[in-house]
Parts: structure tokens; sequence; C-alpha cells
């Protein structure tokens, strides 16, 4: 079974811009979850997506979204991007059946440099 | 606020020996803990959890023990082997949906 895939693995873009990431979870889960790894600040939760929506936010701006796709595909978005936007962005799939041992598979991430 | 906190940035440990990672919490609604490992480049691998209705989960040579009273928990792993070198994040569940709260990670290395 393939596990969690994100594109790109390797970004870089210029303060300003926007920037589309994409997960695709292991087949047949319906979570999918984002988080954002920095030096500063470990990892910290984005959003979770559930059969197309969006079931937990995390304390992001606005500029920060997502959507899932009927295949439970997800993408994020980063609108005007910032310098501190530099950072490794996860994406992690689950399976849940509804219990808290739902366990969450992690993707290699997507490094996002923002100059 | 960090509710999830791990206040060991880095922990060495003999091979054969054994390594306890400490994580401390400060949000009573926390229900389910995890532990995950990180290799760089790569994503976090799931390695063992417990509920809070438990105090103790064992998985081989990992250990979690969970003391709900002082809001801490702690992974042990026995015998230590080089390949167990990795960063260790402690992390936190409330209730239902899979939001995960993380500590800052702890180090570990391991060696000969």
């Amino acid at each position: 079974k393939a596990g969690v895939t994100q594109t790109p693995r390797y970004l870089i873009k210029t303060r300003g811009q926007q920037v589309t990431l994409s997960c695709s979870p292991i087949s047949g889960h319906r979570s999918v979850s984002w988080y954002q790894q920095t030096p500063g600040q470990g990892l910290q939760f984005l959003f979770e997506y559930f059969s197309e929506t969006q079931r937990n936010k995390g304390n992001f701006p606005g500029r920060f979204s997502g959507r899932q796709f009927s295949n439970s595909r997800s993408e994020m978005n980063v609108s005007t991007l910032e310098l501190g936007d530099s950072a490794l962005y996860l994406c992690a799939s689950s399976l849940d059946r509804g219990l808290a041992s739902n366990e969450q598979f992690f993707g290699p991430g997507t490094r996002l440099t923002v100059l | 606020d960090q509710q999830v906190k791990q206040n060991s940035p880095s922990l060495s440990v003999q091979e054969g020996r054994i390594s306890i990672l400490n994580c401390d919490y400060t949000n009573s609604m926390f229900d389910y803990f995890l532990w995950y490992k990180k290799y760089p480049a790569e994503g976090p691998t799931f390695l063992i959890s417990i509920s809070s209705i438990k105090d103790k989960n064992e998985d081989g040579r990992f250990t979690v023990f969970l003391n709900k009273s002082a809001k801490h928990l702690s992974l042990h792993i026995v015998p230590s082997q080089p390949g167990d070198s990795a960063v260790y994040f402690c992390a936190a569940k409330a209730g239902g949906g899979n939001k995960l709260t993380f500590g800052t990670g702890t180090q570990l290395k391991v060696e000969l």
C-alpha cells in the first residue's frame, strides 16, 4: 500500500506570491490533516479535512486555506507569502473510524522557502 | 501558549541502556497521547500511544507511562539501539477529530 505522498517536495517562492501544496492520502483514508513545522514553533496544526469538509482548524491567519476533493486528496494554499511562512509543511492521513486511537500517517513533507 | 512541553531538547544515551523521554501538558481536556519519531527529511512516524484511562502501555521495547494528576507522560526505550537516534515528539488529542498538539521534540542520540 502506498504511503502518503506530497508534491512538490521542495519549493522556492518570493514574498507576496501564493503557493499550492498537494497531498494524496493512503488509499481508503478519509481524513487529511496539515501541519507546519518550523524551528521556532515546532509542529503546529493547520487544519483537518474529513469527507471534503473542514473539521478542525488551527490558529493560522486566513492566508492559509485548504480543501479536500471527493477522492480525499487535499490541497493547501498560502496567499501573499511572508518570509515567516518558510517551513516544512506536513500532511497526515487517517482511516478515521471515529476512535481516539485513529493512527495518523505522515507524508515526507513539502519544504517551502520564501525569499 | 505551549500546551505540550518537552523540556529536554536533547538526550544522549549509551547503547543497551534505557532512554527516558519526558513530556508535560497543561490542557486537562487532552484524553489521548501519542509519541512520534522523526528522522531528517521524513515525516513523523507513529510509535506508541496511550488513552487517558490508562497509566501504562507497552509495545516491545517501548513503554509509555501517563501520570494524569501530574499531567506528565514519559516514553521508555529499553534497550536503546543506535537506530533509535532521532527526534521524538510527544503529541496530545482532545475529543474527536485528528487535531494533534505537539511538543517541541527531544533529539535522542544513542551512542555505541
